[in-house]
């Protein structure tokens, strides 16, 4: 089944304790991309992957790392994590850039107290 | 890429057709109209998307009007797992970062 796939589905965690959030992909897709959610204002994009190797930041890149080693992964790394980083994420990943759905994940709800 | 205004709830009887209206006046000649929705929290699911002409699939149809500034989606025989956030989403064919801007979308509710 084609489908995107993040771990954990929920964390909670203390300031400052690194932590990555995992994003996996099945079908050999280019591109990939994180979005945070949180209410009031929709779905932001922190980082964004048009293929292995190449990875750029998105409207809210602060306080984010990623990394795009391999194809099917795209870790979303959080070195010092802060409250203000509690939110509900999401991975998607489409074939490449261009007039393609995107598929996204279940989503990481991420509490930092 | 344009902007889009959506009315920020609707219902619609099971079993009955929900169609959801959306104004992208502004929009220009390389930018196409995605449909997502999300249900509850959930990851957003694709719907469909078209450029100029009227699309359907197995889950809906996209109807674009002539002039391209409002299109219209509809789910023909909704069911209460049809409740969800729908957004309207208009994008360039190719934008910086490949992103998808989610403004508010509709609210439907699906009744028994």
């Amino acid at each position: 089944e084609a489908q995107v796939t993040q771990n954990p589905r929920y964390l909670i965690t203390v300031t400052g304790k690194k932590l990555t959030v995992t994003c996996s992909q099945n079908m050999n897709h280019e591109y990939m991309s994180w979005y945070r959610q949180d209410p009031g204002l929709g779905l932001r994009q922190i980082y964004y992957s048009m293929n292995v190797e190449v990875t750029d930041k998105g409207d809210v890149p602060e306080g984010y790392k990623v990394s795009r080693k391999e194809k099917r992964n795209f870790p979303l790394i959080l070195e010092s994590p802060s409250p203000n980083q509690t939110s509900l994420y999401f991975c998607a990943s489409s074939i490449r850039n261009g007039p393609y759905e995107q598929y996204f994940g279940p989503g990481t709800r991420l509490t930092v107290t | 890429d344009a902007k889009t205004t959506q009315p920020p709830s609707m219902d619609c009887a099971e079993g009955r057709a929900a169609n959801l209206p959306c104004n992208h006046s502004t929009i220009s000649g390389n930018e196409y109209v995605y449909w997502y929705r999300q249900i509850h929290s959930q990851g957003p699911q694709y719907i469909i998307h078209g450029l100029k002409n009227n699309e359907t699939n197995e889950m809906a149809s996209l109807i674009i009007t002539e002039d391209r500034k409002s299109s219209t989606l509809i789910l023909p025989h909704a069911t209460l797992r049809d409740t969800a956030v729908y957004y309207c989403i208009v994008r360039a064919i190719y934008n910086q970062g490949g992103k998808l801007i989610f403004g508010q979308g509709t609210e439907l509710s699906v009744k028994p």
